[in-house]
């Protein structure tokens, strides 16, 4: 099975700031990495698929890349509604599995 | 738009089944382009993929599971459905349905999940 791993676990940020989270396999999974948001009680959403691809609707300071074992997710301007968590997932292969999430706090 | 919404028991006693349905609006489950997801997350933690299944029957489920999964679908009725054996507490979580683009098995809709608990 693939294992991911995400980093940093939790991170304090200001409103305006640029933060990247960095989402690690352990093997190989070429461009096979999406990222979701999570807000408390609600389900996930999809941010980014493809490593790279922006899903409709989601704001352009939403940005990923990355291939092989190592990915970003950037978010260029912190919006006070981007306080939340953020996963990872390979779909390279079956079992499908995902990172254990960052939590983006308000410094 | 695509819509999707859990329904079944949220208490279940130890050593029983949980069942949940997912039905789906907005979208046909028979559509070839798409996996049918069971996704859970255990109380202020991380996601767990349960498994998905196609339109025509055939699923994969996560070996961690250890065989206790099973999936149908019922495409007269749009829906698709879980049963998990021989529950724990281990088990109690929120579980979501998910749809999931079959080429590349990224997760583009979800539904708004459903608490179940383990316990007697």
């Amino acid at each position: 099975d693939i294992q991911m791993t995400q980093s940093p676990s939790s991170l304090s940020a200001s409103v305006g700031d640029r933060v990247t989270i960095t989402c690690r396999a352990s093997q190989s999974i070429a461009s096979y990495l999406n990222w979701y948001q999570q807000k408390p009680g609600k389900a996930p959403n999809l941010l980014i698929y493809g490593a790279s691809s922006l899903q409709g609707g989601v704001p352009s300071r939403f940005s990923g890349s990355g291939s092989g074992t190592d990915f970003t997710l950037t978010i260029s301007s912190l919006q006070p509604e981007d306080f939340v968590t953020y996963y990872c997932q390979q779909s390279y292969t079956t079992p499908l599995s995902f990172g254990g999430g960052t939590k983006v706090e308000i410094k | 738009q695509v819509h999707l919404q859990e329904s079944g028991p949220g208490l279940v006693k130890p050593s029983q089944t949980l069942s949940l349905t997912c039905t789906v609006s907005g979208g046909s489950i028979s559509s070839g382009d798409y996996y049918w997801s069971w996704i859970r997350q255990h109380p202020g933690k991380g996601l767990e993929w349960i498994g998905y299944i196609y339109y025509s029957g055939s699923t994969y489920s996560n070996p961690s599971l250890k065989g206790r999964v099973t999936m149908s679908v019922d495409t007269s009725k749009n829906q698709f459905s879980l049963k998990l054996s021989s529950v724990t507490a281990a088990d109690t979580a929120v579980y979501y349905c998910a749809r999931v683009i079959k080429r590349t098995e990224y997760l583009d809709y979800w539904g708004q999940g459903t608490l179940v608990t383990v316990s007697s």
